[in-house]
């Protein structure tokens, strides 16, 4: 029962151009969505979060839009660096703090 | 201010045997959470503490334990290892009960 989907195991874009990352999740009971970066050989880091009575948050080069009705939710990343080559994972929340993972996406920005 | 560490960051057991891994919190965090991942596929859910009471857990079975201590540093605990418990085993803490979570580098364990 796959709660959260990551549908693009990968994705490859030009350095400065804008990264966009997509997760579709399926419990409307989830109260708070995140994502995280991780690195080979790293843990997970976070980096920015939306309340589910939110449609956008942004934190500089970073925007999470969320679309409810859609149970959908976006990471965009503007302009992309070779920094930000990762894997990203989508997480939503449950009660209890229990986070719910997608399976991530590869992103690679060329430069 | 230390982040999350966790040890060992490799472990080779065997099936059958038991094994501890450890977790040392962020500094002032009360929360700590153990997930489970596999090759390719994203943290699952193991069990959460708060303030050395478990909290929440997920579809494990009950061979996986855990312990969170007085100064809210934390094990967990695997006995009767099995082929497909080969996973990279995270930890991750948080300020309290609710807030962000943050996540250590995690220990990668082969099972043979």
């Amino acid at each position: 029962d796959q709660q959260v989907k990551q549908n693009s195991p990968s994705l490859s874009v030009q350095e400065g151009r804008i990264s966009i990352l997509n997760c579709d999740y399926t419990n409307s009971m989830f109260d708070y969505f995140l994502w995280y970066k991780k690195y080979p050989a790293e843990g997970p880091t976070f980096l920015i979060s939306i309340s589910s009575i939110k449609d956008k948050n942004e934190d500089g080069r970073f925007t999470v839009f969320l679309n409810k009705s859609a149970k959908h939710l976006s990471l965009h990343i503007v302009p992309s660096q070779p920094g930000d080559s990762a894997v990203y994972f989508c997480a939503a929340r449950t009660y209890g703090n229990k986070l719910v993972f997608g399976a991530g996406t590869i992103l690679r920005v060329k430069s | 201010e230390t982040g999350v560490t966790q040890s060992p960051t490799h472990l080779i057991k065997t099936r059958g045997q038991q094994v501890t891994l450890r977790c040392s919190s962020q500094s002032g965090h009360n929360t700590v959470s153990w997930y489970q991942q596999a090759l390719g596929q994203g943290p699952q859910f193991i069990f959460q503490y708060y303030r050395e009471e478990e909290n929440g857990r997920g579809n494990f079975p009950p061979r996986f334990s855990g312990l969170q201590f007085p100064n809210y540093s934390s094990e967990l605990n695997v006995n009767a290892l099995e082929l497909d418990d080969s996973a990279l085993y995270l930890c991750a803490s948080s300020p309290d009960w609710g807030d962000t979570q943050y996540f250590g580098p995690g220990t990668r364990l082969t099972v043979l």
